[in-house]
């Protein structure tokens, strides 16, 4: 079975600073979908930004980056000039074409000021 | 403006009593899902649905049914509610091909005593 680990339950960051989050994940497939997905306080989860594993090129989406390390099963997302609305739970994801979706258990984020 | 809504976002139910959360999504997604929400777990897959009428069991399906009779509207049924099924509940769409983002709705905060 699949599964996603993200081994940081709680991390903060200086406004401005940058931060990374870590994904491990485990699959045996090789074409999937990975996902990081935001969920602010009391608001609504979104997309922050997916990674098809069959491309090498690293997702960007403006601040957001990661860095997709597919023989090791890593998908870190860096955030770069932290802002205090980055403040929420980040979720890892995978998506294997529809056979398998799993979450990871989330890393809360704090910027500070 | 893409949109998940959810039935209530607030519920309190006695223990044994038969529980309906719904879920609509206005934009012709083939796929629904719902999910759980628990701190230290983040969303786990309860049921997905692939179109009207079709239904795939996910990782937590125990205690839970689904039934989706139209394409925008997708049902989760507790047939009788017990106080581990306290929980946050999320429902989201995707479509079937392309980016595959799920998009969310508000969640349902589900209060079982």
């Amino acid at each position: 079975a699949q599964t996603v680990t993200q081994s940081q339950p709680e991390m903060s960051v200086q406004e401005a600073e940058t931060v990374t989050l870590s994904c491990t994940y485990d699959t045996s497939e090789s074409n999937y979908y990975l996902f990081w997905y935001k969920q602010p306080p009391s608001r609504q989860m979104i997309l922050v930004i997916r990674q098809e594993a069959y491309k090498q090129q690293n997702a960007t989406e403006n601040r957001f980056s990661v860095n997709f390390q597919k023989a090791a099963k890593s998908f870190s997302l860096k955030i770069s000039d932290s802002q205090l609305g980055d403040t929420a739970m980040y979720f890892c994801a995978f998506d294997n074409y529809g056979q398998n979706f799993v979450f990871g258990p989330g890393t809360r984020l704090s910027v500070l000021p | 403006d893409v949109k998940v809504t959810q039935s209530s976002r607030y519920l309190v139910k006695r223990t044994g009593e038969k529980v309906f959360l719904e879920c609509v999504q206005d934009m012709d997604h083939e796929n629904m899902f719902w999910y759980r929400q628990d701190p230290g777990l983040g969303l786990r897959l309860i049921y997905f649905s692939y179109d009207v009428k079709m239904k795939e069991k996910g990782d937590i399906p125990e205690g839970y049914s689904v039934s989706r009779e139209k394409k925008e509207r997708f049902s989760l049924i507790l047939e009788s509610a017990s106080t581990n099924q306290t929980s946050m509940y999320l429902c989201a769409s995707s479509d079937r091909q392309g980016a595959r983002e799920q998009y969310f709705g508000p969640g349902t905060r589900l209060t079982v005593t």
